[in-house]
């Protein structure tokens, strides 16, 4: 079956460190994002990439880094820099532009806690 | 900026009933509008999208209708079931990315 595989499910940091965290969709879509969920809150975008070997700062990029060297992967990286890490972490992709036809394909999520 | 508001509330309502759900926004004309499931500690399930152009779209037991003078978008889940608790996500498209309400938490009691 098609699908976005996201790991570990649960991740815990201590102060300091960094972590990273894996995205992996075999429907090859082109697009793929990156969000954050807390408590209360909409999603909110971390970085987004249209294509291989590209990607932009989405609103809340400051302290997280990615890579997109495979059409299949996006692995997201929370740095030290980030001070406020502890959230749940949200991997997406689509087929098209912000999912304009048949929108987004999402993971099931890695909850990240600082210890 | 742009801002989404979808029920502040929770929604508790008997099985069989219909669930209303709304969706405002501001300060944007989006081209469609997008309603996702999300069940907890899960990612969003994508159900339906709406353009700009559609007054209403219909999928199984779910209605959606877009009013772009409004600026609202309403969501309806007719003989509602306690399978259909969860929580429900408005997106909107504004150019580079899809931006998403808070949800709103829909339980459907026996």
């Amino acid at each position: 079956d098609g699908g976005i595989t996201q790991s570990p499910k649960y991740l815990f940091r201590k102060e300091g460190q960094n972590v990273t965290l894996s995205c992996e969709q075999n429907l090859n879509h082109d697009a793929m994002y990156w969000y954050r969920q807390d408590p209360g809150q909409g999603l909110r975008l971390i970085y987004y990439s249209q294509i291989v070997n590209d990607f932009q700062k989405g609103d809340i990029a400051e302290g997280y880094s990615v890579s997109r060297e495979k059409k299949e992967s996006f692995p997201l990286t929370v740095t030290s820099a980030q001070k406020n890490p502890t959230a749940f972490y949200l991997c997406a992709s689509s087929i098209d532009r912000q999912g304009a036809n048949y929108g987004y394909t999402f993971g099931s999520g890695t909850r990240l806690t600082v210890v | 900026s742009q801002k989404i508001e979808q029920n502040s509330e929770a929604l508790n309502i008997q099985e069989g009933k219909t669930a209303t759900l709304t969706c405002n926004y501001t300060n944007y004309s989006p081209a469609y509008l997008q309603w996702y499931r999300q069940d907890p500690g899960r990612g969003p399930v994508f159900l339906l999208l709406i353009r700009e152009n559609e007054k209403e779209k219909r999928k199984e037991r779910l209605k959606v209708t877009f009013d772009t003078t409004l600026k609202q978008s309403l969501f309806h889940i007719t003989a509602s079931q306690p399978a259909d608790s969860a929580t429900y996500l408005c997106a909107l498209d504004i150019g580079y990315k899809l931006s998403f309400g808070a949800g709103t938490t829909v339980t459907v009691r026996a």
